[in-house]
């Protein structure tokens, strides 16, 4: 079974300061990996994912990850955040072979100050 | 190009009530997945569709329902409501359900038991 930890479950930051995200995923088969943002009284939207090749990912608004198979971890980073990223920010993994279960982790909720 | 649709967007039940939810995937996607997202729990895999034949179900009890029709759109249902199924239920579509596939959520049914 497929397993995904987010131990940071808040995270408040400074505007223009850096933030990381933790992801630790647990897995006996290949997956792949995502991270979702989600605003408020919204769905989830991609930020980002790994599937093959490079281990560092870049996405939208910023946002990179970076895939450590020794790890198991897939860490997001942003070197400066704005107002407009406060949001809450999720995990998830899905086995290479499965049709669409995904696992989510608890989600990190990331408070921007100003 | 038309984002995933959810109706209704808000609703309020009472226990032992049912309720249907809508999900209208994105033109072109075939694979239509629920997902539960509630405070304590996260977010739980309820079942995928693909072709109007549900592929993968989640941990959820018998109450909890659904379908997908010819035209990939979707319906979940929940029977015998109980307070705890106050939660707000996403869905998610993908054009074939494949793990690579990124899910675009729409924005969700906030499902109130009272």
């Amino acid at each position: 079974a497929q397993s995904v930890t987010q131990l940071d479950s808040q995270v408040p930051v400074f505007e223009e300061a850096p933030v990381e995200l933790r992801c630790n995923y647990s897995s006996s088969v290949s997956v792949y990996l995502f991270w979702y943002v989600q605003y408020p009284n919204q769905g989830l939207q991609l930020l980002l994912k790994y599937l093959s090749g490079s281990t560092l990912v870049k996405g939208i608004n910023g946002f990179e990850a970076e895939f450590n198979k020794s790890q198991t971890s897939f860490h997001l980073r942003k070197p400066s955040v704005h107002i407009s990223d406060t949001a809450e920010y999720f995990c998830a993994v899905i086995m290479k072979t499965s049709y669409d279960k995904v696992i989510f982790g608890p989600g990190t909720s990331l408070s921007v100050i100003p | 190009k038309a984002g995933v649709t959810q109706t209704p967007r808000y609703l309020i039940k009472t226990r032992g009530q049912q309720v249907t939810l809508s999900c209208s995937p994105i033109s072109g996607h075939r694979s239509v997945s629920w997902y539960q997202q509630t405070p304590g729990q996260g977010l739980q895999f309820l079942f995928e569709y693909f072709s109007e034949t549900q592929r993968n179900k989640g941990n959820f009890p018998g109450r909890f329902s659904g379908r997908q029709f010819s035209n990939s759109r979707s319906e979940m249902n929940v029977s015998t409501l109980e307070l705890g199924d106050s939660a707000l239920y996403l869905c998610a579509s993908s054009q074939d359900g494949s793990g690579a596939n990124v899910l675009t959520f729409g924005a969700g049914s906030r499902l109130t038991v009272l």
